[in-house]
């Protein structure tokens, strides 16, 4: 399987916790993106990195919310102290910045988290 | 700012039944893409389309098209025939500051009862 992949699927903390999300993008895809999706909504754009640089982050990304991509391949998305706002489905998204597929986002299936 | 809007919260049909999707957009960019995703139960979404604004002719894909009309910012898309397995939420999205943001509307709940 070539596409976008996250980890975990599903992840239920209780309130005060912290938690990591994993996304591992198509292999040649340099753009990746995290959004976020409550229910019903659509999804909210969080930050997004090219290569392993952090170039975007929305007003939504508290400081609770920390993102990396060190060596420009995978990325984590970490939450301290969970907040019962912050359930929601967290979407991964890789993009290549050249050829036929330019600036499309190919999106992961999303980790839902629950905090209690 | 950028905006897309997506009147229609919940559509049902019956299957064979024809339906379109609107999308309303704002852009102060003289040139945008626009993209259509599906959002099926399984969580996953799926790309549709991107389309370019320089580019205002229909486009039509197996029994899905879409029509994109610049002069009233609305890029809707059409299903023909509708299946079951079109059942799904549909999301219209904008990309925003060189494209790499995308703002999503709020999404088209489509159910296709057998």
């Amino acid at each position: 399987d070539t596409g976008v992949s996250q980890d975990p699927r599903h992840k239920i903390t209780k309130r005060g916790q912290n938690v990591t999300f994993r996304c591992d993008p198509i292999s040649e895809h340099n753009r990746l993106y995290w959004y976020r999706q409550t229910l019903g909504q659509g999804p909210e754009f969080l930050t997004y990195f090219q290569n392993e640089a952090q170039l975007e982050k929305s007003r939504l990304l508290s400081d609770r919310f920390s993102a990396e991509r060190p060596k420009g391949s995978f990325s984590t998305l970490e939450i301290q102290r969970t907040e019962q706002g912050d359930s929601a489905m967290y979407l991964c998204a890789s993009s290549p910045t050249s050829g036929v597929s330019y600036n499309e986002q190919f999106f992961g299936p999303g980790t839902r988290l629950t905090v209690l | 700012a950028q905006k897309v809007t997506q009147a229609q919260t919940e559509i049902s049909v019956v299957e064979k039944e024809d339906v379109t999707l609107d999308c309303v957009y704002e852009t102060r960019d003289t040139t945008y893409y626009l993209f259509w995703y599906k959002q099926p139960p399984s969580g996953e979404l799926v790309f549709l389309i991107r389309r370019n604004s320089f580019d205002e002719q229909n486009e039509i894909s197996g029994r899905y098209s879409w029509n994109f009309q610049k002069s009233t910012s609305s890029f809707n898309f059409t299903i023909t025939a509708s299946q079951v397995v079109d059942s799904a939420v549909y999301f219209c999205a904008l990309p925003y500051n060189a494209g790499n943001m995308l703002t999503f509307g709020g999404g088209t709940r489509l159910m296709v009862k057998p």
